[in-house]
């Protein structure tokens, strides 16, 4: 049964703190997503990667807020520095994706992440 | 950008009884609306899509209807059973060229199945 991964399950980090959350993709999908929940926000689009190419960051903080794809098996999500701003449940999302075919996302189970 | 309004914010029916939860989008280029469900401490789930080509589609007790003219679309479960409690979230993309951009989701709804 193919999942999407992610590392950690939970994080707990001072402010100032740089922050590293991965995502393993489930194998053979060519887009890659990364949203953000809080109680406040609800679910929101931070970015998002296709065939490993940044298509749209629009939604992230660009002063602290980096996103990679250093494989088609890895993403990366960075914070630095941190602050207490930033926690929530970050999701990473995957789906084999293309114009005409299906547009399924499939989420990983989530980095719930706490910044003191 | 897209905005999506689901309502209400939580919703509570009897064991047996049907649930609707009811969305609405502002951009009119949107042509993917999928449903998710969430349960607690775990990622969404999608139950249910439709694009914006069909009006309805159903999977045994979910259906989702669509009106593109009205740009609203609703998730309608059947015969709610206790394991139907959860969070559910709308959403809407469109595709850019290369195929669906990434979602706008609504607020969530709180289903609760009395038993």
């Amino acid at each position: 049964d193919a999942r999407v991964t992610q590392t950690p399950r939970h994080k707990v980090t001072e402010m100032g703190q740089e922050v590293t959350m991965r995502c393993q993709p489930i194998l053979g999908h060519n887009t890659v997503f990364w949203y953000r929940q809080t109680m406040m926000q609800g679910l929101e689009l931070l970015a998002y990667f296709r065939n490993r190419a940044p298509l749209d960051d629009s939604g992230m903080p660009k002063d602290r807020f980096s996103a990679e794809m250093p494989d088609a098996t890895l993403a990366t999500l960075k914070i630095q520095p941190s602050e207490p701003r930033d926690s929530a449940v970050y999701f990473c999302a995957s789906g084999l994706i293309s114009s005409g075919h299906t547009d399924t996302q499939y989420f990983g189970p989530g980095t719930r992440l706490t910044v003191l | 950008g897209e905005n999506v309004e689901q309502h209400p914010s939580t919703l509570s029916v009897q064991e047996g009884d049907s649930a609707v939860i009811k969305c609405t989008y502002s951009d009119s280029a949107s042509n993917y609306f999928p449903w998710y469900k969430q349960e607690l401490g775990k990622g969404p789930q999608l139950i249910i899509d439709i694009r914006s080509n069909v009006g309805e589609k159903k999977d045994q007790r979910i259906a989702v209807t669509l009106n593109k003219t009205a740009k609203h679309f609703s998730l309608h479960i059947t015969e709610t059973q206790p394991e139907d409690s959860a969070v559910y979230f709308c959403a809407a993309s469109r595709d850019s060229g290369g195929g669906a951009d990434g979602l706008t989701f609504g607020k969530g709804t709180h289903l609760i199945i009395q038993p």
